[in-house]
């Protein structure tokens, strides 16, 4: 079945140091990928999306390139600062639009960004 | 655009009791709505498949006569959760999908702590 293997955290950071997140992906066909980020006490939130290979999804200075050859879809930000630190989540999902489209998702990354 | 809201976002009750939490899809419609629970530091587990009009269809190892789901109308899911016991104290989180486009996203909501006394 499909699976998002993620870079386990917990991630510590100074502000304006440079971020990856890796993500690496089994799946059958062409799956879409997200990234959703969570801050503390609330619901997840889309931060960026890359629907087929080769694709760059990027948002809020946030990037992440689909590379269906490594099967990985890492998120990177050049500049983090104090308000990026939340949990980060890899998420697949099928290509199809049928009623049951279900997102599989990695186990989070906390990042933590200190002044 | 795409807002799910969630209601409530925070309960305290006894145990025994039943809770409602909501899901709304506020600015379009939402052929299909998730339910997942999210213990503390973990992943999002998927509970249940929400399609409008239609039963549930409930992950391996949910109890559905537990969890009732409703999704009576494109823009609105409830989850009751029956007879609530300390070990449901979770934090709920639902979402929405738009009807009729393929590789849309799913939109989530800020997610319901339930606490159960």
């Amino acid at each position: 079945g499909d699976s998002v293997t993620q870079m386990e955290g917990p991630v510590t950071l100074s502000e304006e140091a440079f971020l990856t997140i890796n993500c690496t992906y089994t799946a059958t066909g062409y799956p879409s990928l997200f990234w959703y980020v969570q801050y503390p006490g609330e619901g997840l939130q889309l931060l960026l999306k890359a629907t087929k290979a080769d694709d760059k999804g990027s948002n809020k200075g946030f990037e992440a390139t689909y590379r269906k050859e490594t099967t990985s879809f890492h998120l990177e930000k050049g500049s983090v600062q104090v308000s990026d630190s939340a949990v980060y989540f890899c998420a697949l999902g099928p290509n199809s639009g049928g009623s049951n489209y279900k997102l599989t998702f990695g186990k989070g990354t906390l990042l933590t960004v200190n002044p | 655009g795409a807002v799910v809201s969630q209601h409530p976002s925070w309960v305290i009750c006894k145990s025994g009791t039943s809770v409602k939490i909501e899901c709304r899809s506020l600015d379009f419609q939402a052929t299909t709505m998730f339910w997942y629970r999210q213990f503390p530091k973990q992943s999002l587990m998927l509970m249940a498949t929400s399609n409008e009009g239609s039963k549930a269809t409930y992950e391996q190892g949910v109890e559905k006569d537990k969890f009732l789901i409703n999704h009576a109308s494109l823009t609105l899911s409830t989850l009751t959760v029956t007879s609530a016991h300390p070990e449901d104290s979770s934090f709920y989180i639902c979402s929405a999908r738009v009807a009729g486009y393929s590789n849309q996203p799913q939109h989530f909501g800020d997610g319901t702590r339930l606490s159960i006394l």
